[in-house]
C-alpha cells in the first residue's frame, strides 16, 4: 500500500515549456486534490475532483488544467509554464469529503518541486 | 476575510511548556475541523481531527467551538520533536479541505 505517489520529484522548466505532473493513489479514496505550497502562502487549492468524472476549479486554478484519468489517478498540467508557477505541488486523496470521523484523513504524496526559469 | 486564519507565529517554547494555537473559520456551514503537522519541505499529515467535545489524544487536545467559529490546539509537556508548522483546516461536504497558512512551533531544549 504506497498510499498517495507522485512524480517528478524535482523539475526544472524554461518559460513556455509545458510538463505534466502525476499523482496516483491506491487507498480507494472518492476525491482528490491538487495544491500549491508557497512560502507565506501555505497550501491553495488549484483543483479538485469530488469524485471519478468531475472537476471543480479551487482557489488558484489559472495557468492549469486536470484529468481525472480514473479513480486512482489524478493528474496536473501546465501548458506554458511561467516563473509564477515555481512552486511545491502537492497531490491529495480522501476518502470522504465533509465527514469527520476518525478514520476520515486527507493523505498527502510527498510533493513536486517545480522551478520555472 | 480569509476563510481560515492562524497567528504565523513563531512560538519559541522549552522543552516541557505548554502551548496553545488558535484558528478561526469565517464559513459557519462547515462541518469537519483538523489540526494537521507540517514538517520542514514534507507534506502535511493529520495531527488530529476536533470534535465538537473536544478530543485529546495524548499530550495533544482539541477543542471546537462552533458559536465562535474557533478551533484550538493545546500541546503539553513539549518536545523537541514538536517542533514543526501546525495547519488548521476546515471542511465543508462536498467541497476541498480549507489549510490556514500555519503557526509554526520551535521547541528548544
Amino acid at each position: 500500500n504506497a498510499g498517495v505517489t507522485q512524480t517528478p520529484k524535482f523539475q526544472v522548466l524554461k518559460t513556455g515549456q509545458s510538463m505534466t505532473l502525476q499523482c496516483a493513489q491506491d487507498m480507494n479514496h472518492n476525491s482528490m486534490y491538487w495544491y500549491r505550497q508557497d512560502p507565506g502562502m501555505g497550501l491553495r487549492l488549484i483543483y479538485y475532483s469530488a469524485s471519478e468524472g468531475t472537476t471543480d476549479k479551487g482557489e488558484v486554478p489559472n495557468g492549469y488544467n486536470v484529468s481525472r484519468l480514473n479513480k486512482r489517478e489524478f493528474s496536473l498540467r501546465l501548458e506554458s509554464a511561467a516563473p509564477s508557477q515555481t512552486s511545491v505541488y502537492f497531490c491529495a486523496s480522501f476518502l470522504v469529503s465533509g465527514a469527520a470521523s476518525l478514520n476520515n484523513e486527507q493523505f498527502f504524496g510527498p510533493g513536486t518541486r517545480l522551478t520555472v526559469l | 476575510r480569509k476563510e481560515v486564519e492562524q497567528d504565523p507565529g513563531p512560538f519559541n517554547v522549552p522543552e516541557g511548556a505548554t502551548v496553545a494555537f488558535n484558528c478561526t473559520y469565517s464559513n459557519s456551514a462547515s462541518q469537519s475541523f483538523f489540526w494537521y503537522r507540517q514538517d520542514c519541505r514534507k507534506e502535511p499529515k493529520l495531527l488530529m481531527s476536533v470534535y465538537s467535545s473536544g478530543n485529546e489524544d495524548g499530550r495533544f487536545t482539541a477543542q471546537l467551538n462552533r458559536a465562535s467559529q474557533y478551533i484550538s490546539l493545546l500541546i503539553r509537556d513539549s518536545k523537541l520533536s514538536d517542533s514543526a508548522t501546525y495547519l488548521c483546516v476546515v471542511n465543508q461536504a462536498g467541497t476541498a479541505l480549507i489549510f490556514g497558512k500555519g503557526t509554526t512551533l520551535s521547541v528548544s531544549s
